[in-house]
């Protein structure tokens, strides 16, 4: 069974400092993405950042990056310049890539993050 | 609309009734999917719509679930005779398949589902 462990239930960082939020998974699928999402108080999922598994390439969007390390199934997401509106649950997600179907996205429990003034 | 828009926001019911929470995903959006978030937890995935193929149930945690989509549009999520353990945020997501393309799903803020 494919799973998603997010480790560290809380993190907290201090505002323009770096923070790195940690996930592993386990799969025996060769093919599959990766993402975070972020969920503020609102609720309202968010995709943060997206990693399709056959590409080496680290992806990056704006202050976001990830670490993919895919022989260690790791995937960690670093914050850079960290902001105020960044805190919120951070969520790692899998998906295998079934023909197109990305129904069945596996969530972890979810990172807490505290941004500091 | 400009976003998936779930309803109601909040719902609280006794232990016994049933309940429907409604989905309005994105226009044009072929793919609708349902979540639910116990409090502390991630989400797990409960069914998966998409265009007018049979439906990914595999998630629905017992027959008391059931959800509709009418073509590419609203979704409801029944659940009935409900239980405490039911209790939780109901997440709706929409998207659009092209091809093999794993696209971004877009999230409603939810229905927090409260069964006393």
């Amino acid at each position: 069974a494919q799973t998603v462990t997010q480790s560290q239930p809380e993190m907290s960082v201090q505002e323009a400092e770096t923070v790195t939020l940690s996930c592993t998974y386990d799969t025996s699928e060769s093919d599959y993405y990766l993402f975070w999402y972020k969920q503020p108080p609102s609720r309202q999922m968010i995709l943060v950042i997206r990693q399709e598994a056959y590409k080496q390439q680290n992806a990056t969007e704006n202050r976001f990056s990830v670490n993919f390390q895919k022989a260690a199934k790791s995937f960690s997401l670093k914050i850079s310049d960290s902001q105020l509106g960044d805190a919120a649950m951070y969520f790692c997600a899998y998906s295998p890539n079934y023909g197109g179907s990305q129904g069945n996205l596996i969530f972890g429990k979810g990172t807490k993050l505290s941004v500091k003034p | 609309g400009a976003g998936v828009s779930q309803s109601p926001s909040n719902k609280v019911t006794e232990k016994g009734k049933d309940v429907e929470l409604r989905c309005d995903p994105i226009s044009g959006h072929t793919a609708l999917y349902w979540y639910r978030q116990r409090l502390g937890q991630g989400l797990e995935f409960l069914i998966y719509f998409q265009g007018n193929s049979a439906p990914d149930k595999s998630g629905l945690p017992s027959d008391r679930f059931s959800a509709e989509r009418t073509g590419e549009s609203v979704s409801t999520l029944t659940i009935q005779r409900t239980q405490q353990e039911d209790s939780a945020v109901y997440l709706c997501a929409s998207s659009f398949l092209f091809g093999r393309t794993n696209e971004k799903l877009f999230f409603g803020s939810g229905t927090q589902l409260s069964v006393l």
